[in-house]
């Protein structure tokens, strides 16, 4: 069992859609990563939390750390936002252990 | 506030031939990471400095991949000689400590042919 699991894999949705991608996690972590990868390679750092929930834009994410629990939300969705999602926890040694991603497509 | 910088974004060679890449992390940032990400897996740590000093090169593989800061700032990671299975993308990120939040550049893309 990987220590990391995110769920869905895969995610399609209609444009305007309320998405939601789910991680959980079986090591004692000191923060939680989201990250954004689109075709072609680069990661973009969406939010690192470790308690409560955080908000960017059209972009929320909480974390339950007595259930270890996080999940990724995004409002009003767009084509735009079609890009694998990857949810990361920094272990006791601060070290990055990466769920497998989850590739989100929206269609228009 | 500029990002992590990697050159050169693509790279084509043939096996047994010798390949650099350059990262420049963001101002300040004292820890800088190198990963090698294969298609379809996720990211693998090669290597983590601090400042100049390596904190972790455990799955570096050292007979062919070598990696220096030498100043704590621009880093450069080598592979001589390449091998097939070394195509991948080579990712930079840096963060303020090594606590903190990590940010990645653009990623250097190798095809080892």
């Amino acid at each position: 069992k990987n220590e990391v699991e995110q769920s869905p894999q895969n995610l399609t949705a209609q444009e305007g859609e309320f998405i939601t991608i789910n991680c959980s996690y079986s090591v004692g972590i000191s923060a939680l990563h989201w990250l954004q990868q689109h075709p072609g390679g680069g990661i973009v750092s969406l939010f690192m939390l470790s308690s409560g929930k955080k908000k960017h834009g059209r972009l929320i994410a909480t974390i339950n750390i007595q259930e270890k629990h996080s999940s990724l939300h995004i409002t009003a969705s767009h084509p735009r936002d079609s890009a694998v999602y990857i949810c990361a926890v920094k272990d006791s040694n601060y070290q990055l252990i990466w769920g497998a991603g989850t590739k989100l497509i929206i269609k228009p | 506030e500029a990002g992590v910088a990697q050159s050169p974004r693509y790279k084509i060679i043939e096996k047994r031939q010798s390949v650099a890449f350059w990262c420049n992390p963001i101002s300040g940032h004292a820890t800088l990471y190198w990963y090698q990400q294969i298609l379809g897996q996720g990211p693998k740590l090669l290597i983590q400095f601090q400042n100049n000093g390596v904190v972790d090169d455990s799955q570096l593989p050292k007979d062919r991949f070598s990696a220096e800061r030498l100043k704590g700032v621009d880093s450069t990671l080598k592979i001589q000689p390449a091998k097939l299975e070394d195509s991948a993308v080579y990712l930079c990120a840096s963060s303020w400590d090594y606590r903190g939040e990590q940010f990645f550049g653009p990623g250097t893309r190798l095809t080892v042919l």
